[in-house]
């Protein structure tokens, strides 16, 4: 089956760094992204991994360990900006057509 | 514009309404996908279409939503007999042509918020 996990919300104090995790169990793996979601607004893209390791971004890093089924997104310097949701998704599927979302992490940045 | 765009941006329809929402993706773009997310909750997968064929329909949660597109471009998601348990934002996605070793991600429009009364 397909279950993938994520802290249902985070709190964090600007200026601050936070990782956000994200566990997975998919019938396939070809690929794990990080969105960005703002309240009322579509989700954007923030990462891409398909190899184990660090993938860094400017403010934000991802990490992944695919014989743990496991995942990160690291926040730093947080900026109110980034109070959002947090989706990791799982691309499946030998043609790795199917995404599969997780629930999402919603995080608040306060001052 | 360049993005992915939808329509209606709002809808409330009355229970047992048909209702028609519309998904113009990025020129170019093969893929699309279409998700349900009710509030507060994550991105449920409805259906894949790959050019205008939909190899995976597994999401679609009963025989009154079905899906079409036309090409590499439109695509429309039918709900038929809305109940108020539809009511949710439906958001399209397309992407460029699946690969494995492409680094694709999916562009999301704005969504259409369906309401159910």
């Amino acid at each position: 089956g397909q279950n993938i996990d994520q802290p249902t919300e985070m709190t964090a104090t600007e200026g601050a760094i936070v990782q956000i995790n994200c566990t997975y169990q998919t019938s396939g793996f070809n690929g794990l992204f990080w969105y960005q979601q703002h309240a009322g607004e579509a989700p954007t893209f923030l990462s891409y991994n398909v190899l184990d390791g660090l993938e860094e971004k400017g403010r934000f890093s991802s990490f992944l360990s695919r014989s743990k089924g496991y995942s990160y997104l690291l926040l730093k310097e947080l900026q109110m900006k980034d109070s959002a949701s947090y989706l990791c998704a799982v691309r499946e599927g030998n043609y790795g057509q199917n995404f599969v979302f997780g629930p999402g992490t919603r995080l608040s940045v306060l001052p | 514009g360049a993005g992915v765009s939808q329509s209606p941006s709002n809808k409330v329809t009355e229970k047992g309404k048909d209702v028609e929402l519309r998904c113009d993706p990025i020129s170019g773009h093969t893929a699309l996908y279409w998700y349900r997310q009710r509030l507060g909750q994550g991105l449920e997968f409805l259906i894949y279409f790959q050019g205008n064929s939909a190899p995976d329909k597994s999401g679609l949660p009963s025989d009154r939503f079905s899906a079409e597109r036309t090409g590499e471009s439109v695509s429309t998601l039918t709900i038929q007999r809305t109940q108020q348990e539809d009511s949710a934002v439906y958001l399209c996605a397309s992407s460029p042509s699946p690969g494995l070793a492409v680094t694709y991600e999916q562009y999301f429009g704005p969504g259409t918020r369906l309401t159910v009364t």
